[in-house]
């Protein structure tokens, strides 16, 4: 049973460009959820998704950043005109429904991206 | 609002020597606990979770956590340290109204010597 999947694992990105991170949750899990680890910080949740719904997105800064999970494929963060302060490790977790798995959510290897 | 404090950013061991690694938190509400492992340039493994139940939490790797409900503590212990347990180690609390909110410390990086 492969884990959740995240690609690309390293993206180097200049100034004004577009970064998209893609995830893939583990199967059976309906739940995906993002979280961003700064440079010597602890994680930070920042969206909350389910198929074609956004449940939770008090964490994701106001402007530049969506994310999406289709009906079809995998969840994807956008990140619109990066700036060097967005580079950062971006994670990917997953779940099914809670109850179901102890309220335990599995994490993918992360996501690296460099503004330069 | 929860939070989680890692009260030593690094702790430094000799192989086979026992490490406890400390985690308190502050949450006005019930909460469920969790200790994630991250090896260099790898994702979050969960070592163990407290849920409800017995206070003594055994984990993956050898590594056991207490759930202290009056000191607010959650600390993460393992008698016997080997060379492989070198990594960064998170402690995270969520609560019972948005469960899949973790909050995280900062990370406490545990460097096994030979």
């Amino acid at each position: 049973n492969a884990g959740v999947m995240q690609n690309p694992r390293h993206l180097v990105r200049r100034r004004g460009q577009e970064a998209r991170l893609r995830c893939s949750p583990m199967k059976g899990h309906s739940h995906v959820y993002w979280y961003r680890q700064l440079p010597e910080e602890g994680l930070k949740f920042m969206v909350y998704l389910q198929k074609e719904n956004i449940i939770d997105e008090s964490g994701m800064p106001k402007e530049r950043f969506s994310a999406e999970f289709p009906k079809e494929g995998p969840s994807i963060l956008r990140i619109q005109q990066v700036v060097r302060g967005d580079s950062a490790a971006y994670f990917c977790a997953s779940s099914p429904p809670f109850g179901s798995s102890g309220n335990t959510i599995y994490f993918g290897e992360g996501s690296w991206l460099t503004v330069v | 609002a929860q939070s989680v404090t890692q009260l030593d950013s690094q702790v430094p061991v000799f192989e086979e020597a026992p490490v406890e690694l400390r985690c308190n938190y502050s949450s006005s509400v019930s909460v469920y606990l969790f200790w994630y492992v991250q090896y260099p340039n790898q994702g979050l493994q969960l070592l163990l979770k407290y849920l409800s139940g017995s206070t003594l939490v055994k984990g993956i790797n050898g590594f056991e956590a207490e759930f202290n409900k009056s000191q607010t503590s959650f600390h993460l212990r393992k008698p016997s340290v080997h060379i492989s347990d070198t990594a960064e180690y998170f402690c995270a609390v969520s609560t019972g109204g948005s469960n899949y909110k973790l909050t995280f410390g900062k990370g406490t990086l545990l460097t096994v010597n030979p």
